[in-house]
């Protein structure tokens, strides 16, 4: 089955740092992939997503590339506030079949010092 | 965007009584509902998933007598905790998506807490 996998948190920066959150994920058909943010007792927030391969998506400075070859959807910021504090969850979604089927990783903590 | 709300946000209740979730899609017709729990240490697992006017499919381990799943309407679906227990406390999410759409959209969560 469809499987995502994030690495695990939290990840501790300092106040303008780069980040990198890594995700890959395997899928039988040609999902749609998906960085998903969640704030202290929130719900979660589309924070971006691609459709194909080789698609960027990319909102409020974060960018994530859908690289097939590597199976990968790394998401990157090159520096990073104390408000982007949060969780974030990759995801997945496979249409095969004809059916919806959302796939979560385990989401990552981040943690931005000033 | 779509914005989906959820009622109550915070609920707490006494073990063995029934607590009702609602989650409405405000601006579009959801076809697809998702129902999730979230754990301590944030991990999200996915209960059920509805479809408007069918039986809710539920997830491996979900005990569909325990949570029941309404989607009686293209912008309303309801989740039901029977006799909830202390071990039933926690963060409930629900999603919604619509016809031909490949993302979901979050409601804000309900806290739910039994005693």
């Amino acid at each position: 089955g469809d499987s995502v996998t994030q690495m695990e948190g939290p990840v501790t920066l300092s106040e303008e740092a780069f980040l990198t959150i890594n995700c890959t994920y395997t899928a039988t058909g040609y999902p749609s992939l998906f960085w998903y943010v969640q704030y202290p007792g929130e719900g979660l927030q589309l924070l971006l997503k691609a459709t194909k391969a080789d698609d960027k998506g990319s909102n409020k400075g974060f960018e994530a590339t859908y690289r097939k070859e590597t199976t990968s959807f790394h998401l990157e910021k090159g520096s990073v506030q104390v408000s982007d504090s949060a969780v974030y969850f990759c995801a997945l979604s496979d249409a095969s079949g004809g059916s919806y089927i959302p796939t979560f990783g385990r989401g990552t903590s981040l943690i931005v010092h000033p | 965007g779509a914005v989906v709300s959820q009622h109550p946000s915070r609920v707490i209740c006494k073990s063995g009584t029934s607590v009702k979730i609602e989650c409405r899609s405000l601006d579009f017709q959801a076809t697809t509902m998702f129902w999730y729990r979230q754990f301590p240490k944030q991990s999200l697992m996915l209960m059920a998933t509805s479809n408007e006017g069918s039986k809710a499919t539920y997830e491996q381990g979900v005990e569909k007598d325990k949570f029941l799943i309404n989607h009686a309407s293209l912008t309303l679906s309801t989740l039901t905790v029977t006799s909830a227990h202390p071990e039933d406390s926690s963060f409930y999410i629900c999603s919604a998506a619509g016809q031909g759409y490949v993302e979901q959209y979050f409601g804000p969560g309900t806290r739910l807490t039994v005693t």
